[in-house]
């Protein structure tokens, strides 16, 4: 199995521009969540999906986030507009068994915002 | 509203040595406690895990110390190694996880 397959890896951008960060559960996993790590707020939790249903986002720090699960497959993070302030290192995680369980990360994508 | 607290931040241990990091969580509801070990450029990956029915659990050299009333657990990393060198994070929730700060843990040769 791949793992989870998060893309870009890399992105670099100028504030005021749009991001999208895509990510790729791994295959039979049902649940889906977004992270953001900084070195001042560490691992934060924006948003988790279950089933491909948005469960909780009250971590999305503001209405210039959202994120999207249109299949089992894909999700996608959106920054719109971008700010220096997101710069961080955004990772995706899928589990597979219902209820707390082991969470697989994926390699994180490290956005600058300019 | 931090719901786990984690400490300490960082953590130096001679090869050979006993790492402890602890944890605290709020939310008596949480029945997951697993602790996840990061490398530099890689996301975090589970290292082991406890769920509130035991009070211990071991795997190799590491085990989890869990106390319930106290709402309070860590991780005990036996005969530290160099290579253990990494950040370590201990995590609680139920479908979700609410991850602590993170330790980092330098272990010298």
């Amino acid at each position: 199995d791949a793992g989870v397959i998060q893309s870009p890896r890399h992105e670099v951008t100028e504030m005021g521009q749009e991001v999208t960060l895509r990510c790729k559960p791994i295959s039979g996993h049902n649940s889906l969540f977004w992270y953001r790590q900084t070195m001042m707020r560490g691992l934060e939790l924006l948003i988790y999906f279950n089933n491909n249903v948005p469960i909780d986002d009250s971590g999305m720090p503001e209405d210039r986030f959202s994120a999207k699960m249109p299949n089992a497959s894909f999700s996608t993070l959106k920054i719109q507009p971008s700010e220096p302030r997101d710069s961080a290192v955004y990772f995706c995680a899928s589990s597979g068994l219902a209820g707390a369980s082991e969470q697989f990360f994926g390699p994180g994508t490290r956005l600058t915002v300019l | 509203q931090q719901q786990v607290k984690q400490s300490p931040q960082s953590l130096i241990v001679q090869k050979g040595g006993i790492s402890i990091i602890n944890c605290a969580y709020e939310n008596t509801a949480f029945d997951y406690f697993p602790w996840y070990q990061q490398f530099p450029g890689k996301g975090p990956a589970l290292l082991i895990a406890i769920r509130p029915d035991v009070s211990e659990k071991k795997e190799g050299r590491f085990t989890i110390s869990f106390n319930k009333s106290a709402k309070q657990f860590s991780l005990h990393i036996m005969d530290s190694q160099p290579g253990d060198s990494a950040t370590y994070f201990c995590a609680a929730g139920n479908n979700d996880m609410r991850f602590g700060a993170g330790t980092r843990l330098t272990v010298k040769p």
